[in-house]
């Protein structure tokens, strides 16, 4: 079946710092892959997507790239902001029936 | 467009009370999607919708639960009778690759 394991948290950085959050998948044929953030009470907010190899999704400063070799969709920005405090989490969806498969959530906390 | 909006924001009710949550997708998205989030258990998808007609109810924890859809701008999820095991944020989502979700009910069973 579909499943992603992304990296364990909390992650805390200082502002202006370099983030990476690893993510990798497990998947049949060719799914489409997701990153949501979520904000202290609220609910998901799709960040950005990718629907097939090499394709690169972008929002926000935040990039991740869909890499079909190592099965991998990690996320970057290169410098995170107090704003950016939330729960990331990575996901994918297959290309039938659209249902999501989630990571466990990365916290990352961004200190000034 | 007003997003998908959920109802209540927040519940609390007392062990063996029925409760519905209620969910309106956004007009034209023809997936509508329940999911859980607990700190245990993260997010899981509990049912789902294809032009109102429940495709995959297997994450439906128990018979307790149940989920409707009488038309493409409504949907419920009943839990009856409700157990402090339920307590959990419920989400809404619709759309497809890649949803929009809701903000959220957030249930405590005492």
């Amino acid at each position: 079946g579909n499943s992603v394991t992304q990296m364990e948290g909390p992650v805390t950085l200082s502002e202006e710092a370099f983030l990476t959050i690893n993510c990798t998948y497990t998947a049949t044929g060719y799914p489409s892959l997701f990153w949501y953030v979520q904000y202290p009470g609220e609910g998901l907010q799709l960040l950005l997507k990718a629907t097939k190899a090499d394709d690169k999704g972008s929002n926000k400063g935040f990039e991740a790239t869909y890499r079909k070799e190592t099965t991998s969709f990690h996320l970057e920005k290169g410098s995170v902001q107090v704003s950016d405090s939330a729960v990331y989490f990575c996901a994918l969806s297959g290309r039938s029936d659209y249902k999501l498969s989630f990571g466990a959530g990365t916290t990352v906390t961004v200190r000034a | 467009d007003a997003g998908v909006i959920q109802s209540p924001r927040h519940e609390v009710t007392e062990m063996g009370q029925e409760v519905t949550l209620r969910c309106k997708p956004i007009s034209g998205h023809d997936y509508l999607f329940w999911y859980r989030q607990t700190m245990m258990r993260g997010l899981e998808l509990l049912i789902y919708f294809n032009n109102n007609v429940p495709i995959d109810d297997s994450g439906m924890p128990e018979d307790r639960f149940s989920a409707k859809m009488p038309n493409a701008s409504f949907s419920t999820l009943k839990i009856q009778p409700s157990e402090p095991r339920d307590s959990a944020v419920y989400f809404c989502a619709s759309g497809f690759d890649g949803y929009t979700f809701g903000s959220g009910t957030r249930l405590t069973v005492v």
